[in-house]
């Protein structure tokens, strides 16, 4: 069964880090892209930031591009997110969730985590 | 970026009635929308991706139809646990990749 769990959520400081995880098992973890999606409470969902399995390549929304940086771990089978300088409006849901094919060709997300709960409150 | 505008916001209707929610883009996304169903405290579910392509385990009942800007899920008759939000993607033009607003179907 394929399967993703998130892991790292909790409350933090404004300005302070949070890594959060996302263990995956089921599929070859290396061979496909990975995102991160984040919803706000009684919000809609946000594309956060991509990692694309064959060429590692990152990607990130302006809104957290330079604070948040995506990786992975390939022997772990394990996605991350470093969260640096975090402010009020990074507090949301975060999912991880795998594309819908190899290689990023399709950016679609076919299977999703439970989520893990990111607050910023000082 | 890719602006998708979804409506109406709310879809009230009662069991066995036919549901139709728009996702209209603001240039065109070829056919590269999907479509995913999120209930309360719950994770995102994808429905149709593509436009049209029913992801694994979707019931027949939902259906995927449009190209360019126009696109349209279509829920041929609803089951009570249709009842949730309904949301669009597009993936052609990225980053970033982007989400309507949501429709929620809810229980006249």
């Amino acid at each position: 069964e394929v399967q993703l769990v998130e892991s790292g959520g909790g409350l933090e400081q404004p300005g302070g880090s949070l890594t959060l995880s996302c263990a995956a098992s089921g599929f070859t973890f290396s061979s496909y892209a990975m995102t991160w999606v984040r919803q706000a409470p009684g919000q809609g969902l946000e594309w956060v930031s991509a990692l694309i399995g064959v060429t590692n390549n990152t990607l990130y929304a302006d809104s957290v591009k330079g604070r948040f940086t995506i990786s992975r771990d390939s022997s772990k089978s394990t996605l991350y997110l470093q969260m640096n300088s975090l402010r009020a409006d990074d507090t949301a849901v975060y999912y991880c969730a795998k594309v819908l094919t190899p290689g990023g060709s399709n950016m679609h997300m076919d299977v999703w985590g439970k989520g893990t709960t990111v607050t910023v409150s000082s | 970026e890719i602006v998708l505008t979804q409506s109406p916001g709310t879809l009230s209707l009662s069991p066995g009635e036919r549901a139709v929610l728009s996702c209209r883009a603001s240039q065109s996304v070829s056919r590269y929308l999907a479509w995913y169903q999120q209930k309360p405290g719950q994770a995102p579910r994808l429905l149709i991706y593509d436009a049209s392509n029913r992801a694994t385990g979707i019931p027949v009942r939902f259906s995927g139809s449009g190209s360019g800007t126009d696109f349209t899920l279509t829920i041929s008759s609803l089951e009570p646990e249709d009842f949730a939000v309904y949301y669009c993607q597009q993936r052609l033009n990225w980053p970033p990749l982007t989400f309507g607003g949501g429709t929620r179907v809810e229980m006249k």
